[in-house]
């Protein structure tokens, strides 16, 4: 059974950063591209950044470029995603979620969610 | 960016009846369009994928159908469990997008 968890939301001053984290299990990690995507509250979705099954295809949303990192520890099934110079419009539930082989594809699944919220 | 614009935003429905939501890109995608529904509290669950594609364990009665810059998904005999908001998403290119996201109430 494929899990996806995240972990590290909370509540953060604006101008902070914080690390989150997406612990894989059920599926062949190293095989799969992986996407961070949030939700703010009472809004849609929005797609944050993707990574490559190798780290070497990356890709990020206008709104976060430049501010945010995704990366990925294949050793330990693990996505990440450093978000510096939060702003409070950062605000939302972020999603991790099991890409295809490109990072320009769908979602199969998708966590629980951890929730960031950016105020002082 | 490609922009995907859904329509309605909101749909009251009755139980049975069929319902049909569509997704417009804002260039041609091809067939890189998938539908996502969410419940209230609970994650995007992939309903559709490459604009008609069934997803195993979806029921038979939601379908998608177009390709280039239009796109419908339909739920045939709608069941109150279909309560949701359903979402399209474009991966044709980057930066990936979402539709803004069409809420069925159920009657």
């Amino acid at each position: 059974e494929v899990q996806l968890v995240e972990s590290g939301g909370g509540l953060v001053q604006p101008g902070r950063s914080l690390r989150l984290s997406c612990a894989a299990s059920g599926f062949t990690f190293d095989d799969y591209a992986m996407h961070w995507v949030r939700q703010a509250p009472g809004k849609g979705l929005e797609w944050v950044s993707g990574i490559s099954w190798n780290s070497g295809s990356i890709g990020y949303a206008d709104s976060v470029k430049g501010r945010f990192t995704i990366s990925r520890d294949n050793a330990k099934n693990s996505l990440y995603l450093q978000m510096n110079s939060l702003r409070a419009e950062d605000t939302a539930l972020y999603y991790c979620a099991k890409g295809v082989v490109v990072v320009a594809d769908y979602f199969d699944y998708w966590g629980q969610g951890t929730l960031v919220t950016v105020s002082s | 960016e490609i922009v995907l614009t859904q329509s309605p935003d909101f749909q009251s429905v009755t139980p049975k009846e069929k319902v049909t939501i569509t997704c417009r890109a804002s260039q041609s995608i091809g067939s890189s369009l998938h539908w996502y529904q969410q419940k209230p509290d609970q994650s995007p669950k992939l309903l559709i994928k490459y604009a008609s594609q069934s997803i195993s364990g979806v029921p038979s009665r939601f379908s998608g159908s177009g390709s280039g810059t239009d796109f419908t998904l339909t739920i045939n005999s709608l069941e109150a469990e279909d309560a949701a908001t359903y979402y399209c998403h474009q991966s044709s290119s980057l930066p990936i997008t979402f539709g803004q996201g069409t809420r069925l109430e159920i009657k």
